[in-house]
């Protein structure tokens, strides 16, 4: 079964806070893997992915990821958090053997407290 | 750039009623994606288009789901017969494809839809 994983529902940190928002996958061959973030009521905007090299990719807003093979995981990284990135995440994988569509993980919701 | 554009915004339907949703993708793009999310199933892929041919429909209900990409200016996602259990946001992306891959999506805010 291809899955992503994000195992917090929910995570709660400080402005100014450093955050990790995790997320494994589970599969086979090559893959692609994103991050998404979706503000209330609104669509997703796509943050960065990893599909191969440097296994550390930058993002906008000051986000990075880390791809690990051993691990399974490609987690998504903040130094510093601002109130602004209080929002749903979301964790994506699109196999190579099926280009295009995205299997999601269920999202984590970061509160960041002022 | 107005970004992918979707309409309505809201939709409330009776049962058995169809529903229409629009997308216009961003200009230049050449894969058109569906998703829907709810808070039981989260973002579920539903069908995709690339260069306005049907690529995967592989998450489509097959019964009273259908998906149109008549010309690169829009797409429509229809649902007949729309029952409770449709109730959701429709979410529709489009991607330039790049690097080889549809992993930069660009979406819309999506459609919420309500089935009475």
């Amino acid at each position: 079964t291809q899955t992503v994983s994000q195992s917090d529902a929910h995570v709660t940190v400080f402005e100014g806070d450093s955050v990790e928002l995790r997320c494994n996958y589970s599969y086979g061959g090559s893959i692609y893997l994103s991050w998404y973030i979706q503000h209330h009521g609104r669509g997703l905007q796509f943050l960065l992915k990893y599909y191969s090299g440097n296994p550390v990719v930058q993002g906008v807003n000051g986000f990075e990821a880390e791809f690990s093979k051993s691990d399974s995981s490609f987690h998504l990284r903040k130094a510093s958090v601002h109130w602004s990135d209080s929002a749903v995440y979301f964790c994506a994988a699109s196999p190579g053997s099926a280009l295009g569509r995205l299997h999601f993980g269920a999202g984590t919701q970061l509160i960041v407290i002022p | 750039n107005a970004g992918v554009i979707q309409t309505p915004r809201h939709k409330v339907t009776g049962k058995g009623q169809e529903a229409t949703l629009w997308c216009e993708p961003i200009s230049g793009h050449s894969a058109v994606f569906w998703y829907r999310q709810t808070i039981v199933q989260g973002l579920e892929f539903l069908t995709y288009f690339r260069n306005q041919a049907p690529i995967d429909d592989s998450g489509m209900p097959k019964e009273r789901f259908s998906a149109q990409m008549p010309n690169q200016s829009h797409s429509t996602l229809k649902i007949q017969s729309t029952q409770p259990q449709d109730s959701a946001v429709y979410l529709c992306a489009s991607s330039p494809r790049t690097g080889g891959n549809y992993a930069e999506q660009f979406f819309g805010p999506g459609t919420r839809l309500t089935v009475l």
